[in-house]
């Protein structure tokens, strides 16, 4: 079983460059999510989807992009990436219903210079 | 935020000793969750505890649940080096999952 899958692992990007980070499950959930991970703060949650076709924001959307398109992808974009996005970035996804757990990816480290 | 906090940031012990580590979190929950996260890794689930419930047992793990405080912690009995990690509970609420800031423990061979 793959469960959640993100690429790149590891990026650089020069401040004003754009770039999406991948993320794909092969579980049929139907919630998935962005969250960064910073030191001291945490995991943020930066946007999330119910479905196919809805997303909403998380507590810490500026500056990013999702759609969701189908039941296995959710891309998040950087639309112009800024130092301030430095992070590391975790998708997860969940099966419906409630009291149920998280599964996450890997992570991508990324670096914005 | 509607972040939880862990408490202590950090903790070392030796292997064989007990860890416990508690969460504070600010709203009403319908359950609440525990993940361990290895350096460099995704958060991985441990146990999930329900808002009736005050206690539950998983192998070495034992979750407590005080909703009148809004808090909980999370006992690992007889550590192992293997157990050196960060450890994170989180709060489901509706569709959104809120992570606290986690604990970090390390366990002395």
């Amino acid at each position: 079983n793959a469960g959640v899958t993100q690429t790149p692992k590891f990026q650089v990007l020069k401040t004003g460059q754009s770039m999406t980070l991948q993320c794909a499950q092969d579980m049929n959930h139907e919630y998935m999510s962005w969250y960064r991970q910073d030191p001291g703060m945490g995991l943020r949650l930066i946007h999330y989807s119910v479905g196919a076709g809805i997303t909403d924001q998380g507590e810490v959307p500026n500056g990013y992009n999702v759609s969701r398109s189908t039941t296995e992808d959710f891309p998040l974009r950087l639309l112009s990436a800024a130092p301030s996005q430095t992070s590391v970035y975790f998708c997860a996804s969940i099966r419906p219903g409630g009291g149920t757990e998280a599964f996450f990816g890997q992570g991508t480290r990324l670096t914005v210079v | 935020s509607q972040q939880g906090e862990e408490d202590p940031q950090a903790l070392s012990i030796q292997e064989g000793e007990n860890a416990t580590m508690n969460c504070s979190y600010k709203t009403s929950i319908n359950n609440l969750q525990w993940y361990r996260q290895n350096s460099g890794r995704g958060l991985v689930h441990l146990i999930l505890i329900r808002s009736n419930e005050r206690e539950k047992h998983s192998g070495r793990l034992r979750v407590t649940l005080d909703t009148s405080k809004k808090s909980s912690s999370l006992l690992i009995t007889a550590s192992r080096a293997a157990d050196t990690a960060s450890y994170f509970c989180a709060t489901d609420e509706g569709n959104q999952f809120y992570f606290g800031t986690g604990t970090s423990l390390t366990v002395i061979p």
